[in-house]
Order: structure tokens, then C-alpha cells, then sequence
């Protein structure tokens, strides 16, 4: 079965600073790999994907993601944080392409303080 | 990317109705739908997956005679909780995606909450 962890519930950071977002996944497969932003009472808004390649992956916002295989993680990233980038960050895998459903983490609130 | 609409954002209805959520692909054509529960502060729970022209496809545990999914054009799924009661009440989002495509989009989601 495929599974997500998001280690941490929240994650501070102060404005201008680096920030890393968590995600470790567990699948009997190749996994192809998602990051999405929730803002309040909003759906998901797509961030960026791996699914095969280079393992640094780039997305919206300036945000990135590196995919490293034997540590089966997938750590979000972005060099300098905006207050703007304070939100709800899931990460999610599948094991396989086509229309098939997303296993989601439980997400992580990410609060950028300026 | 692609634009999923849902409609309504938000709906507040009394126990023992029923309340209708439509999904609308609005600018390519959605072979396969999703919808999802999101309890506050918790993570998005999978109800079912319906491709188009087919009956939907029900997680365990979801009570298919309750959450009615009808998918019946490329463009349009629905949701319709039946009887509802306050227990019902939740954030509700769908997702479409097309065959080929790696990556699901996303509506605003539904608030319903049931008195």
C-alpha cells in the first residue's frame, strides 16, 4: 500500500530565510511524486511533480523539490520565504500514471513571519 | 494549467436534505474524477473515483447510496449528499484529469454544513 509522512505539523520561518517542508513516502513501485498548496477554504493548487529525471524538480513560485530515491523522500524547498508562501503544503504519491487517485499526507502549515 | 470549477463554495442546509456539488472541467475534457472529504486540520480522504460514463468507484467505508456520484458528460461530475445530517458536514473537493496526464486539478471545494 502507498503511503505519505509529513513528519512536521507546523513549520516556522522567518521571512527571507530558506525553508524545507518534509515528505517521506513508502510505495511498492516506481512513485511519482506531488507537492500542492492549500490556502484557506480553497482547493489544491499544484506545485510541481516528479516523475522521472532529474531529481531536482523546479515548480511555481520559486519552490523546488528534490526526489532522493534512497532515502524514499521528497523535501519541498524554497531559498527565501515570502509571508505570502504561508499555507498548507500536502504532499502526495502514486505508483503509477493514468487517472489513478492521489494518497495524500496530512499536510504541514507552513507560517512565514516577516 | 487546467481550470476546475466547483460550485457551490459554500452551502448550509438543514438535516434530512439533500445537497448537490457540481465538478466542472471548464477547458479540457475530464475522463476521470475524484472526490475527496477534508476534515478541518486533517488530511484529504479519497470517497471515490469516477470516470466518465461509468459508475464511480467507492473507497471502503464510503456509503455509496449516500454520496450519489453521477459522471455523466466529459465536463461535468456531481456529488449529491443524500439525507444529510450534521455528521455530513465537511469540506468537500473534487479533482479532474485527463488520459495521459500526470497531474490532477483541483476545485475550490465545497463547505457544507449541515444543522
Amino acid at each position: 500500500a502507498q503511503s505519505v509522512a509529513q513528519p512536521e505539523d507546523q513549520v516556522n520561518v522567518a521571512e527571507g530565510n530558506p525553508l524545507t517542508v518534509k515528505c517521506t513516502y513508502s510505495v511498492s513501485g516506481n512513485p511519482y511524486l506531488f507537492w500542492y498548496v492549500q490556502y484557506p477554504n480553497r482547493g489544491l493548487q499544484f506545485l510541481l511533480k516528479y516523475i522521472t529525471g532529474d531529481n531536482l524538480v523546479k515548480g511555481s513560485y520559486g519552490f523546488e523539490a528534490e526526489f532522493n530515491k534512497s532515502q524514499t523522500s521528497f523535501h519541498l524547498k524554497k531559498p527565501s520565504a515570502l509571508v505570502s508562501d504561508s499555507a498548507l503544503y500536502f504532499c502526495a504519491v502514486r505508483v503509477r500514471s493514468g487517472n489513478t487517485p492521489l494518497v495524500f499526507g496530512k499536510g504541514t502549515r507552513l507560517s512565514v513571519i516577516a | 494549467g487546467a481550470v476546475v470549477s466547483q460550485h457551490p463554495s459554500w452551502v448550509i442546509c438543514k438535516s434530512g436534505t439533500s445537497v448537490k456539488i457540481e465538478c466542472r472541467s471548464l477547458d479540457f475534457q475530464a475522463t476521470t474524477m475524484f472526490w475527496y472529504r477534508q476534515f478541518p486540520k486533517q488530511s484529504l480522504m479519497l470517497m471515490a473515483t469516477s470516470n466518465e460514463g461509468s459508475k464511480a468507484t467507492y473507497e471502503q467505508g464510503v456509503e455509496k447510496d449516500k454520496f450519489l456520484i453521477n459522471h455523466a458528460s466529459l465536463t461535468l461530475s456531481t456529488l449529491t449528499v443524500t439525507s444529510a445530517h450534521p455528521e455530513d458536514s465537511s469540506f468537500y473537493i473534487c479533482s479532474a484529469s485527463r488520459s495521459g496526464w500526470n497531474i490532477q486539478y483541483f476545485g475550490a471545494g465545497t463547505r457544507l454544513s449541515v444543522l
